[in-house]
């Protein structure tokens, strides 16, 4: 099983509407869980850090679920500006990052 | 502005040549920095961190001899990737910890062994 886990989509969506991405972690001593954004061709960067009670930043919410070792991320109203590859990020039990595959979001008009 | 600066940012080279991507914190005095690897629709990967002042550690299954780092200043990190060969081809990318973001990232080398 992969450390962690993410469908790699594509998600294809019209401007506006509200996509939810999942990301599943093996690891049950993972501390600290991030999303990143990659654009294509070019270097990760970071989104938002994901919080055990939530938290939202504008269009974005991050869900931690740690009994169920899960990671969402909610973006609404999405924006043609939005479509790229989302990557779910974990520490591992030595802090190192561990990158998910990536969730392909693709916003239409 | 940019945290970290990578360079060169594309090259194409000729298989068993040496290539060198350099890796500057412009930011940050780092006294640890992370190369990456990352294939075509796959996750990165880390190589090695790299340490200031001494030698490098590198990730289960990478060649420290093919994968040359050194890290000699606070602010330089390079990588040579030694005799490349086609399966080398990738994106190479160096990040570098510190302030809001758990990692910075360079904007990577795109290399292209022919």
């Amino acid at each position: 099983r992969k450390e962690v886990e993410q469908d790699p989509g594509p998600f294809n969506v019209p401007e506006g509407a509200t996509v939810a991405f999942n990301c599943t972690y093996s690891n049950s001593a993972s501390q600290s869980f991030f999303w990143y954004r990659q654009d294509c061709r070019k270097e990760p960067k970071l989104l938002m850090s994901v919080y055990s009670s939530g938290n939202e930043d504008g269009r974005f919410t991050a869900q931690l679920n740690r009994a169920s070792q899960y990671i969402s991320l909610l973006i609404r109203d999405s924006k043609l500006s939005d479509s790229a590859t989302y990557l779910c990020v974990v520490t591992d039990n030595t802090d190192k990052l561990i990158f998910g595959t990536g969730t392909r979001l693709q916003v239409f008009p | 502005g940019a945290v970290v600066s990578q360079h060169p940012s594309r090259v194409i080279c000729k298989s068993g040549t040496s290539v060198k991507i350099e890796c500057r914190s412009l930011d940050f005095q780092a006294t640890t920095m992370f190369w990456y690897r990352q294939f075509p629709k796959q996750s990165l990967m880390l190589m090695a961190t790299s340490n200031e002042g001494s030698k490098a550690t590198y990730e289960q299954g990478v060649e420290k001899d093919k994968f040359l780092i050194n890290h000699a200043s606070l602010t330089l990190s390079t990588l040579t990737v030694t005799s490349a060969h086609p399966e080398d081809s990738s994106f190479y990318i160096c990040s570098v910890q510190g302030g809001n973001s758990p990692l910075h990232f360079g904007n990577g080398t795109r290399l292209t062994v022919t």
